[in-house]
């Protein structure tokens, strides 16, 4: 089993500002995962993070508005850049099959 | 990539009664298919999964099936209760340790009723 600290839990950002999620596993794991959820709806991957080279991002999805950090096996952050009102939503950080962060619910105003 | 499709999007029971929702994917390399539940501002909770070597699987008043030939797999729900009211997901990935990197449905909001 894994578990995962999330923060921050929830936001309210300016429009155009930047924000940093991160997120921190207790025990190794090769890959971990962030996700988006808009109100409503269902979970969308946005990439793939993996220590020691680039993160991996879905269609759709690219690095210089989702930058993401894998500096060790333990820990990985997500930045959700140049924010707009689209940008609200949740997030979450995943590693393997069963095990979700808590979320980050963001707000862009 | 794959293409993963859930059915209903809303589904209300009695207590009691027997709950069941279906998705389909289209990728044949999937091969590892996780049900997760989500209750009103809480993360995923994986609820039960299954593998494409086996066919059924079931874990007290929850069970998966899998039909691999048709590219389906369902999740029932019997004796449904009111604390099973929750939005359900299926999703989909190629194999179960990259299971982080699944494709999900667009989920089902079940709503048990007392």
């Amino acid at each position: 089993s894994a578990v995962i600290s999330q923060k921050p839990s929830r936001d309210i950002c300016q429009r155009g500002t930047s924000l940093t999620i991160q997120c921190q596993v207790d025990s190794q794991v090769t890959m971990m995962f962030w996700y988006r959820q808009q109100p409503g709806q269902s979970l969308t991957l946005i990439a793939t993070a993996n220590q020691g080279s680039e993160a991996t991002y879905e269609s759709g999805f690219v690095i210089d508005k989702f930058p993401i950090s894998r500096p060790n096996l333990t820990f990985s952050t997500l930045t959700v850049s140049n924010m707009s009102p689209e940008d609200s939503s949740i997030y979450l950080c995943s590693v393997g099959q069963a095990f979700f962060g808590q979320g980050t619910r963001l707000t862009v105003v | 990539g794959e293409n993963v499709e859930q059915h209903p999007s809303t589904l209300s029971v009695q207590e009691g009664d027997s709950a069941v929702i279906k998705c389909t994917y289209s990728d044949s390399a999937s091969n590892y298919f996780p049900w997760y539940k989500q209750e009103l501002g809480k993360r995923p909770q994986l609820i039960i999964d299954i593998r494409s070597n086996v066919g059924e699987k079931k874990d007290q008043r929850i069970a998966v099936t899998l039909n691999k030939t048709a590219k389906h797999f369902s999740l029932h729900i019997t004796e449904t209760q009111p604390e099973d009211s929750a939005v359900y997901f299926c999703a989909a990935s190629r194999r179960r340790q990259e299971a982080g990197k699944s494709t999900f449905g667009d989920g089902t909001t079940l709503t048990v009723k007392p």
